[in-house]
C-alpha cells in the first residue's frame, strides 16, 4: 500500500483529455512539498515528465501539465496520442519516509 | 551527456547479500548539486525508493528497508553501490540507480535498470 493513492488505471481516445490523481496527506503532500511526475513505457525505465508540482523539463511536450492543490495533485494529459500509453508515477517526499512514490496509474489509450 | 548504468549479479540466494553498482558517466559523481539514489521495481509492480547517498558520504534510507540496506559511494571510480542483506524472494526486482536533486527532490536521470532474482 503506497503512501501516495493513484488511480490503477485511466483511459481516453486519442485527442481526448485525461487526468490522473495523486493523493497524499498532512505528512508529504499537504505538508507542501513538491509532487513530481514521471511517465514509463513498456519495458524502459521511468523518465521526469513534470518537476516542481507543474514544470516540464526539457523536451516534454506542453501537452503534459501538473497541478497541486492541498493533500493532492494531478497529471494533465490533452490531445492524448497512442504513445502516451505508459504507467504514471507521482512521487513526493514525506516528512516520516522520505521519498516516496504513488502505486502508479496504467493509461490506456482507445 | 550524463548516463547511469547499473551492474551486478542477475542471480542471488535466498539469506544472502545484493550487490549492484551504479557507474556514472559524462559527469562527476562529485557534484554539490545532487544526491545519487537507489529505486527497483518488484515485477509487475511500482516503484519503490530504497535510499539515497550524497558524495561526502551522507546517506538516507527507506525506513523499512534500513535495517539490511548500506549504500556508499566511490568518488574516485566515479560510481556508487547498493547491498541489501539477508535477501528473500520478495526482494526480486528491477533495480534502478538514478540522480536525485538537492532540495527539490526529484529524480532527473535514471539508468536502464537491472533485474536481480532471488532465487536458489
Amino acid at each position: 500500500q503506497s503512501v501516495l493513492t493513484q488511480p490503477p488505471s485511466v483511459s481516453g481516445a486519442p485527442g481526448q483529455r485525461v487526468t490522473i490523481s495523486c493523493t497524499g496527506s498532512s505528512s508529504n503532500i499537504g505538508a507542501g512539498y513538491d509532487v513530481h511526475w514521471y511517465q514509463q513505457l513498456p519495458g524502459t525505465a521511468p523518465k521526469l515528465l513534470i518537476y516542481g508540482n507543474s514544470n516540464r523539463p526539457s523536451g516534454v511536450p506542453d501537452r503534459f501539465s501538473g497541478s497541486k492543490s492541498g493533500t493532492s495533485a494531478s497529471l494533465a494529459i490533452t490531445g492524448l496520442q497512442a504513445e502516451d500509453e505508459a504507467d504514471y508515477y507521482c512521487q513526493s517526499y514525506d516528512s516520516s519516509l522520505s521519498k516516496v512514490f504513488g502505486g502508479g496509474t496504467k493509461l490506456t489509450v482507445l | 551527456q550524463l548516463q547511469l548504468q547499473e551492474s551486478g549479479p542477475g542471480l542471488v540466494k535466498p539469506s544472502e547479500t545484493l550487490s549492484l553498482t551504479c557507474t556514472v558517466s559524462g559527469g562527476s559523481i562529485s557534484s554539490s548539486s545532487y544526491y545519487w539514489g537507489w529505486i527497483r521495481q518488484p515485477p509487475g509492480k511500482g516503484l519503490e525508493w530504497i535510499g539515497s547517498i550524497y558524495y561526502s558520504g551522507s546517506t538516507y534510507y527507506n525506513p523499512s528497508l534500513k535495517s539490511r540496506v548500506t549504500i556508499s559511494v566511490d568518488t574516485s571510480k566515479n560510481q556508487f553501490s547498493l547491498k541489501l542483506s539477508s535477501v528473500t524472494a520478495a526482494d526480486t526486482a528491477v533495480y534502478y540507480c538514478a540522480r536525485l536533486t538537492v532540495t527539490t527532490w526529484y529524480f532527473d536521470l535514471w539508468g536502464r535498470g537491472t533485474l536481480v532474482t532471488v532465487s536458489s
